[in-house]
């Protein structure tokens, strides 16, 4: 079946470094969202992503979308404490399939 | 946008026994789904739940384990039947306001550990 990985599994930074996760998937996507889920809550929706190379921000979040639309990142800047929580990718195929990869928990020690 | 009430929160269920979780949505959606996430993993998708028709199931559940009902565009529920200590879990029910493959809206979840 369709899947999408996810890396890495885990990450502990120390506040103010940065952080990325990775999400590849075999054939070609339709789009990708991006989701956070921290300790004990439910996943809640960051972004999409549809176009070929796209790249897109939310202040220091930065979210990408390969050339290929196979594969995607979440890149965090100067991570804070408020960053501490479980990031999930969701890949869409174009059959209208969506799976969620793994997920990268991130831990910040202040 | 939608906001997402699930319930129970928690539950504690005897082996054997089933329970229905009620999600209610506070605005009509396109699509609901029901999705399966154990304590650090990632979320598995049950079922989706159509409005006036029989849920369309992943591979790997079954109907007769995990009737849903969705009578309305605001509303639907998940009863995990004859539950087993395999059934513990996080329970999450989801809504898409908008196309098939949009964004999604979570519930809070509903915890349910089987003795």
């Amino acid at each position: 079946g369709q899947q999408v990985m996810q890396i890495p599994q885990y990450q502990h930074v120390q506040e103010g470094e940065d952080f990325t996760t990775y999400c590849n998937s075999s054939t070609t996507l339709s789009n990708i969202q991006w989701y956070k889920q921290r300790p004990g809550g439910h996943p809640v929706f960051l972004i999409q992503l549809v176009k070929s190379g796209e790249v897109k921000k939310q202040k220091r979040l930065t979210f990408q979308f390969g050339e290929a639309k196979k594969n995607s990142s979440l890149h965090i800047t100067a991570t804070q404490t408020t960053d501490v929580g479980t990031y999930f990718c969701a890949a869409v195929y174009n059959n209208n399939d969506m799976r969620f990869g793994a997920g990268t928990r991130l831990t910040v020690k202040p | 946008s939608a906001v997402i009430s699930q319930k129970p929160s928690r539950d504690i269920c005897q082996r054997g026994t089933s329970l229905t979780i009620q999600c209610q949505v506070d605005s009509q959606v396109t699509m609901m789904f029901w999705y399966r996430q154990q304590p650090g993993q990632s979320l598995t998708l049950i079922a989706t739940a159509n409005q006036g028709s029989e849920a369309t199931y992943e591979s790997g559940f079954v109907i007769d384990k995990f009737p849903i009902s969705r009578p309305n565009l605001t509303f639907s529920t998940l009863t995990v039947s004859n539950m087993s200590p395999e059934d513990s879990s996080i329970y999450l029910c989801s809504a898409s306001p908008g196309a098939y493959t949009g964004e999604l809206f979570f519930g809070e979840g509903s915890r349910l550990t089987v003795l």
